[in-house]
């Protein structure tokens, strides 16, 4: 059974641009989230899918950041315009029950 | 409102010797525990998970956990280190059972396994 994959791996981009992350969940998993981790500090959450709709969003820092998941399946996060502070790694999780599975990152560096 | 606090950011132990890694939460409701590990270059991987089953969690790789309520831990270790266990490891709460809800972390602690 294949894993949560993320793309791109790495993104590399300039103030002021935009970039666009896709999660694909574990097949099945109706549950997305969406976690970053700045460097240094913890990983945090910033949001929640259940199927299509988004369950929370209460970690979303600001209205750069949207967040969809058209079709209940794959997800996109889009930064737009993206500011230094946007960099870190952010990861993608699915679930069907209580515990959530991690896809490998995508490491964004704003310069 | 959960909390995650691990003690700790770095902690080096020789080859063969025993690991601990602490991990203390903070939950408003009875909470799920995990631990995940991120190796060098990949993503995060579960170790291990409490669920309100037995309190203690064997995972994989030879690691376990166990959950004390009256201490509010969940402190994770092994007996014998390896080379290969050299990560970075996550304790994370999750808010009660039922519906599927949020992950908190704790800031991580990387371990270092020495000769």
């Amino acid at each position: 059974e294949a894993g949560v994959t993320q793309f791109p791996s790495h993104s590399v981009i300039e103030k002021g641009q935009t970039v666009t992350l896709r999660c694909d969940p574990i097949s099945g998993h109706d549950n997305l989230y969406w976690y970053r981790r700045v460097m240094g500090k913890e990983i945090k959450f910033l949001l929640h899918f259940v199927k299509e709709s988004k369950q929370d969003e209460s970690g979303m820092p600001n209205n750069r950041f949207l967040a969809e998941r058209t079709g209940g399946t794959y997800s996109t996060l889009k930064v737009q315009p993206a500011e230094l502070e946007d960099s870190g790694v952010y990861f993608c999780a699915s679930s069907q029950d209580r515990t959530q599975y991690f896809g490998p990152g995508t490491r964004l560096l704003v310069l | 409102a959960q909390s995650v606090t691990q003690l700790g950011s770095h902690v080096s132990v020789s080859e063969g010797a025993l690991v601990l890694l602490r991990c203390n939460y903070s939950s408003s409701v009875p909470p799920y525990l995990f631990w995940y590990v991120q190796y060098p270059n990949q993503g995060l991987q579960l170790l291990l998970k409490y669920t309100s089953a037995a309190t203690l969690v064997k995972g994989i790789n030879g690691f376990e956990a166990e959950f004390k309520k009256s201490e509010t831990s969940f402190h994770l270790t092994k007996p014998s280190a390896h080379m290969s266990d050299a990560a970075e490891y996550f304790c994370a709460v999750r808010a009660g059972a039922g519906t599927a809800s949020k992950l908190t972390f704790g800031t991580g602690t990387r371990l270092q396994v020495t000769l």
